[in-house]
């Protein structure tokens, strides 16, 4: 089956430009996170959410952030206003209900602020 | 508050010879434990877990793991490795009460050659 998909696989934007990153998770799978691998700091998880709504966003590194996911499936994360430190892999991962501990990642998608 | 701590940055190894990557963790209440592998340009893939039970795990491809709770620590072993294992592998932790979100070391790169 399809795993976790992840558009676009790299976005180059120049500081101060808002980005939109798509992920869709895996069929069935009613958790997503999204996370942020970057050389300075590693991976550092930024939101979790279960069905539509976000129990945890205590990852979001600022206001200029934010995220949703709509029909419990497909999830954006918004990056306003990017800055160059916001340079990084975005993962997103999914989990089934049950079993949020174990996560499914996709293949990020590489920002580039300029 | 959790943190994960993987001692080596890099580990160089001949093929066919064992390995060791270190990993430990602090935390004040059960964790979870995991083991995460990223190939160059992919996602992270889960290669193995402790959720509980009996405390050596053991992936499809001939690593193995030991949660060892007095000295918190669950290194990653293999016994003889090969060219393809090398990659990026993260240790990661989430706690059990409080959430899922998984809080990763830095990683080691583990480089096999001839």
């Amino acid at each position: 089956g399809a795993g976790v998909s992840q558009s676009p696989s790299n976005k180059v934007t120049e500081k101060g430009k808002d980005v939109e990153l798509r992920c869709d998770p895996i069929s069935g799978h009613t958790a997503l996170y999204w996370y942020r691998q970057s050389l300075g700091q590693g991976l550092e998880f930024l939101i979790y959410f279960q069905g539509n709504s976000a129990p945890d966003k205590s990852g979001l590194p600022s206001d200029r952030f934010s995220a949703e996911r709509t029909g419990g499936s497909v999830s954006t994360l918004t990056i306003q206003r990017t800055q160059q430190e916001d340079s990084a892999v975005y993962l997103c991962a999914s989990s089934l209900p049950g079993l949020e501990n174990i996560q499914y990642f996709g293949a990020g998608t590489r920002l580039s602020v300029l | 508050a959790q943190s994960v701590t993987q001692l080596d940055s890099q580990v160089p190894v001949f093929e066919e010879a064992p390995v060791e990557l270190r990993c430990n963790y602090s935390s004040s209440v059960s964790v979870y434990l995991f083991w995460y592998v990223q190939y160059p340009n992919q996602g992270l893939q889960l290669l193995l877990k402790y959720l509980s039970g009996s405390t050596l795990v053991e992936s499809i491809n001939g690593f193995e793991a030991e949660f060892n709770k007095s000295q918190t620590s669950f290194h990653l072993r293999k016994p003889s490795v090969h060219i393809s294992d090398t990659a990026e592998y993260f240790c990661a932790v989430s706690q059990s009460n409080s959430g899922y979100a998984l809080n990763f070391g830095k990683g080691t790169s583990l480089l096999v050659t001839p």
